[in-house]
């Protein structure tokens, strides 16, 4: 049973355009969201995270925005440049294995595509 | 700045044979966690350890076995391996005490033949 779903394989956007980027979660004990970018070859490199005392999250062109209520989070790109075309990870912690017992579980991934 | 190291970076294997994948966490982490990722999969969580500890397991088959030295590098081992076992296996690194960011190695891709 997938968890943490990312329910677009992939996206495609213009150069200079938004980002939006999915991700749905069904297990209500997930407090702590992080996104990951993976190239191919090499691992995924954390992004951006945030705690569920929060709804938004901004670092430069990355924003996550979360909406407890509905499960949901969102990590937007603005302006998307063909450097970020890559495999994104949405991830979660539960509350009660958060420190040294953090395991993630991760989504599929959504593989975005920036056009020049 | 340093980053988790793992090697080796590939491995081709046989079935039954054995392999050992290593990682070297960043400095000063306390927490090394061990990912399998096959293909087109999310990574899964295979096992965890906390200060030369295992502090969590995960979905980690009884022929995988796995510890964190005194270094902290952490070594995972796997015999009478079996198709299925390829896969991409990273390992992570946190600063568990401090926050809940686990940052990743290149991982190791293991074929077996």
């Amino acid at each position: 049973d997938q968890q943490v779903k990312q329910n677009s394989p992939s996206l495609s956007v213009q150069e200079g355009r938004i980002s939006i980027l999915n991700c749905d979660y069904t297990n209500s004990m997930f407090d702590y969201f992080l996104w990951y970018k993976k190239y191919p070859a090499e691992g995924p490199t954390f992004l951006i995270s945030i705690s569920s005392i929060k709804d938004k999250n901004e670092d430069g062109r990355f924003t996550v925005f979360l909406n407890k209520s509905a499960k949901h989070l969102s990590l937007h790109i603005v302006p998307s440049q063909p450097g970020d075309s890559a495999v994104y990870f949405c991830a979660a912690i539960p509350r009660f294995l958060t420190g040294a017992n953090s395991k993630l579980t991760f989504g599929k991934g959504i593989t975005l595509s920036v056009r020049p | 700045a340093a980053g988790v190291i793992q090697s080796p970076r590939h491995l081709i294997k046989e079935k039954r044979e054995t392999a050992t994948l290593k990682c070297y966490p960043i400095p000063r982490h306390d927490t090394v966690y061990w990912y399998q990722q096959g293909p087109g999969q999310d990574p899964q969580f295979l096992i965890s350890f906390y200060e030369k500890m295992q502090s969590d397991k995960g979905s980690i088959p009884d022929r995988f076995s796995a510890q964190q030295f005194s270094d902290y590098h952490s070594e995972l081992n796997m015999s009478s391996l079996e198709l299925g076992d390829s896969a991409l296996y990273f390992c992570a690194s946190s600063l568990a005490r401090v926050e809940n960011i686990q940052y990743f190695g290149a991982g190791t891709r293991l074929s077996v033949l």
